[in-house]
């Protein structure tokens, strides 16, 4: 059975901290995909990053940073100097092949990220 | 606005009473999910649709949930006799077949009292 796991269910930190949050996977596909989506207060999703499972290859966003290692099933995520605005609450996601890449999500509980000024 | 709409936003509604919520996908998109997502869980998919299609549903969607897509292109999500349990934000999501990404709308925030 698919699984995620984001151990880290609130985290504070002052501003231009950095943070990291954790997500570790199950699953028994050798083609999946990982995803972050950021959830505001509003309660929308906004998609933030996706990474299928033959791309290992660290990847930087601006401020935001993934880490993927299939070693240890995780894809962490790092904000580099947060901003209040950056406040959140982060979900880690996993989607299988079937589903083209996306679309039906197993979601991990979320980190609720408060960055304080 | 070219993306997801869901209406309403929030809904109350007395023990007992049928509820339903509407979701708008991005216009070429063809493929339709619901969600819930109960307070401080992520979100649990609940079925989706390939244009008017139902082609999977949750274990999580009982009897008492039904969902339309019937001209494949906005969905329905009614729920009858509606239980405190069912207390929840209800997520609408769309993708194409070409990129797969899904795209979320606001949710409808549901109580039951």
């Amino acid at each position: 059975a698919q699984k995620v796991t984001q151990a880290q269910t609130e985290i504070s930190v002052v501003e231009k901290e950095d943070v990291t949050l954790d997500c570790v996977y199950e699953t028994r596909d050798t083609t999946y995909y990982l995803f972050w989506y950021k959830q505001p207060p509003s309660g929308e999703l906004v998609f933030l990053i996706r990474r299928n499972s033959f791309d290992e290859q660290n990847e930087i966003s601006g401020r935001y940073s993934w880490n993927f290692q299939k070693s240890t099933s995780s894809f962490n995520f790092t904000i580099t100097a947060s901003q209040v605005v950056d406040s959140a609450v982060y979900f880690c996601a996993l989607s299988d092949a079937l589903y083209n890449q996306g679309g039906k999500l197993i979601f991990g509980q979320g980190t609720e990220l408060s960055v304080k000024p | 606005d070219t993306g997801v709409s869901q209406n309403p936003r929030h809904k109350i509604t007395k023990r007992g009473q049928n509820v339903t919520f509407r979701c708008d996908p991005i216009s070429e998109h063809n493929r339709l999910y619901w969600y819930r997502q109960t307070l401080g869980q992520g979100p649990e998919f609940l079925t989706y649709f390939q244009n008017e299609a139902q082609l999977e549903k949750s274990r999580l969607l009982s009897d008492r949930f039904s969902a339309e897509r019937p001209k494949g292109s906005f969905s329905t999500l009614e729920i009858q006799r509606t239980e405190q349990g069912d207390s929840a934000m209800y997520l609408c999501a769309s993708s194409s077949t070409r990129t797969g990404l899904a795209f979320f709308g606001q949710g409808t925030r549901l109580t039951v009292v």
